[in-house]
């Protein structure tokens, strides 16, 4: 089984429709991270969750919220999906004490495999 | 963060030493350099990272400048498996609040024929 799991993999909606993508890890971080890519871009930052009580906005949150439920789970909401939200979804986990120094250091992040999301 | 700058794509004979190199004049003391990839449309993957001193693992080497400014992704050998997009990427130091900032740009579309 994947560390980073995300769910569904592939979702097609319409205009206006609420949206979770959600994603659970066993890695045990606390970090957690919302990501969206576009077509021949890179990966933005929606929002992050350093511990369940601790979530702040990325430099894309308009749009999105997020819900911590527990260290292993951290879901991406879309209250009223647009078309411009069409876009491949990644979540990531992180620790920051494997193998580096410093609290503030990000460390490696781990991927879940993507959540493909169309709004029509 | 420190801004990180690639070349958009390079060609690489299998067999080859595959080098990619990352601009990062801007960085910090205390980031570290980290590269991933991705292939197709796959979640990335972790490579390597660094701080001050050239590291070795069994995907890759990364070659920093003593200045830090730069640094070389090597992966000695690359196969047609190798072909991916290659991010470089170098995380703030996180000290607290919000708007972290972890972007990855556009990275290089490292392409190995056979």
């Amino acid at each position: 089984d994947a560390d980073v799991t995300q769910t569904p993999r592939n979702r097609i909606t319409k205009t206006g429709k609420r949206i979770m993508l959600e994603c659970s890890q066993t890695k045990g971080h606390d970090r957690m991270y919302w990501y969206r890519q576009d077509p021949g871009l890179g990966l933005r930052l929606i929002y992050y969750s350093f511990d369940v009580k601790d979530i702040n906005k990325g430099e894309i949150s308009d749009g999105y919220s997020v819900s911590r439920q527990a260290q292993a789970k951290f879901s991406l909401s879309l209250e009223s999906a647009i078309p411009n939200q069409t876009a491949l979804y990644f979540c990531a986990t992180s620790d920051p004490e494997s193998g580096t120094s410093g609290r503030g250091n990000t460390g490696e992040l781990f991927f879940g495999e993507g959540s493909r999301l169309t709004v029509l | 963060d420190a801004k990180t700058t690639q070349p958009p794509s390079m060609d690489c004979a299998e067999g080859r030493a595959a080098n990619l190199p990352c601009n990062h004049s801007t960085i910090s003391g205390n980031e570290y350099v980290y590269w991933y990839r991705q292939i197709h449309s796959q979640g990335p993957q972790y490579i390597i990272h660094g701080l001050k001193n050239n590291e070795t693992n069994e995907m890759a080497s990364l070659i920093i400048t003593e200045d830090r400014k730069s640094s070389t992704l090597i992966l000695p050998h690359a196969t047609l498996r190798d072909t991916a997009v290659y991010y470089c990427i170098a995380p703030p130091g996180w000290s607290g609040g919000s708007n972290y900032k972890l972007t990855f740009g556009k990275g290089t579309l490292l392409t190995v024929n056979p």
